[in-house]
């Protein structure tokens, strides 16, 4: 089944203990995204991947980094995780890096809930 | 940049038609979509529209644009409880240095009372 698999669904961890979260597609898809999502903010990109070994910012970048070290994984990583980045965190892959439209649309995962105490 | 918005909430009788707005910036939108999520899991297309059509009807679905005002509707004709859920408008754009980005609205939280 073509699908993003994300992990872990649910994480509760401490201020500043450095945390990875993973995403795999099986799609061959060239583009990866992670998406936070806040009550009334609505979803926003944190970082991006074009292809392999190529990442870059969102609109929400600060506290995290990537990785697209192969094509099928880009995990997320939290070095010193905050209160505020308490979120559902989304991962999203998508067929081509530029072309746009259904045919090219998002593949979600199924969300990770993170709680920063 | 970018910007899109919704409205947050709306309720409707089951039965009756939703209608959900939403506004953006971006000029040169080339598709937009909705998008719904049920409690607890990822986002599903739900329909879409390219920019130079008006109107797009796929069921019980009606998109319908204004490009001149940048205002886009998705209407839910008869209204069941599974629809239920939040409703994000999105946008994707040729022109972004993002590649392949979509922009978010802030997501309209319906709420069906039987």
């Amino acid at each position: 089944e073509a699908q993003v698999t994300q992990n872990p669904r649910y994480l509760i961890t401490v201020t500043g203990k450095k945390l990875t979260v993973t995403c795999s597609q099986n799609m061959n898809h060239e583009y990866m995204s992670w998406y936070r999502q806040d009550p009334g903010l609505g979803l926003r990109q944190i970082y991006y991947s074009m292809n392999v070994e190529v990442t870059d910012k969102g609109d929400v970048p600060e506290g995290y980094k990537v990785s697209r070290k192969e094509k099928r994984n880009f995990p997320l990583i939290l070095e010193s995780p905050s209160p505020n980045q308490t979120s559902l965190y989304f991962c999203a892959s998508s067929l081509s890096a530029y072309r746009q439209g259904p045919y090219y649309g998002y593949t979600f995962g199924s969300g990770t809930r993170l709680t920063v105490v | 940049g970018e910007d899109v918005e919704q409205s947050l909430f709306l309720s409707v009788r089951e039965g009756d038609s939703s209608v959900i707005n939403c506004t953006y910036t971006d000029s040169s939108s080339t598709y937009l979509y909705w998008y719904k999520q049920e409690p607890g899991a990822g986002l599903q297309l739900l329909t879409y529209i390219f920019s130079n059509m008006d109107m797009k009807q796929d069921q019980r679905l009606t998109v319908l644009l204004n490009k001149k005002d940048k205002h886009l509707s998705l209407r839910i004709a008869d209204t069941q409880t599974g629809d239920s859920a939040i409703y994000f408008c999105a946008e994707s754009s040729s022109v972004k240095a993002a590649g392949n980005k979509l922009t978010f609205g802030g997501g309209t939280r319906v709420l069906v009372k039987p």
